[in-house]
């Protein structure tokens, strides 16, 4: 069962406009969520991420919502730009420090 | 910087070969990870090590093993190849827990069983 669930496989926006990545989970329990980025032919990075007790958390052009109640986690990227085109994944932290990951959103920013 | 290095970054094996993926971490990290990487699927944990000569089965370890015997290298074993392992393959490294310190992956290895 996926725990982690991103329902848009690709998303394409325009450059300088805002992009937004969704995220819904399946347990309440989950208390840690991040977001990385990964580039083709290259390995995920840490982008940001968020703990239960907040519901906002934010750097630079990154921001990040939790809705706890909708178990619904989004990722804002405004304005985007073509460096940001790439597969974009959530992930929370489940069991003993142990990472699961979402299917992935690949991002283009078109010019 | 923290630096996780896989040696082979594209691999081609035949079926039923053994394979071995190597991965070092050069920051003292306690806990190291092997991911899969699949087109729609998003990357699934195969196996995790807290510890030198300790391992822990994540979400899909079947045809996998691995090995830790020094704290900086965690190998990935493919006993006998097949071709739904052809994939991307990643490790990672972090120290500590997950929430309060960052995972650092490596460039990732591409392997192709044919």
């Amino acid at each position: 069962d996926q725990q982690v669930k991103q329902n848009s496989p690709s998303l394409s926006v325009q450059e300088g406009r805002i992009s937004i990545l969704n995220c819904d989970y399946t347990n309440s329990m989950f208390d840690y969520f991040l977001w990385y980025k990964k580039y083709p032919a290259e390995g995920p990075t840490f982008l940001i991420s968020i703990s239960s007790i907040k519901d906002k958390n934010e750097d630079g052009r990154f921001t990040v919502f939790l809705n706890k109640s909708a178990k619904h986690l989004s990722l804002h990227i405004v304005p985007s730009q073509p460096g940001d085109s790439a597969v974009y994944f959530c992930a929370t932290v489940t069991g003993a420090n142990n990472l699961f990951f979402g299917t992935g959103t690949r991002l283009t920013v078109i010019p | 910087d923290v630096k996780v290095t896989q040696s082979s970054r594209y691999l081609v094996k035949r079926t039923g070969e053994k394979v071995f993926l190597e991965c070092v971490q050069d920051m003292d990290h306690e806990n190291m990870f092997w991911y899969r990487q699949d087109p729609g699927l998003g990357l699934r944990l195969i196996y995790f090590s807290y510890d030198v000569k300790m391992k822990e089965k994540g979400d899909i370890p079947e045809g996998y093993s691995v090995s830790r015997e020094k704290k900086e290298r965690f190998s990935l074993i493919l006993e006998s190849a097949s071709t739904n392992q052809t994939s991307m393959y990643l490790c990672a490294s972090t120290t500590g827990t997950i929430s309060r310190n960052t995972i650092y992956f490596g460039e990732g290895s591409w392997l192709t069983v044919v």
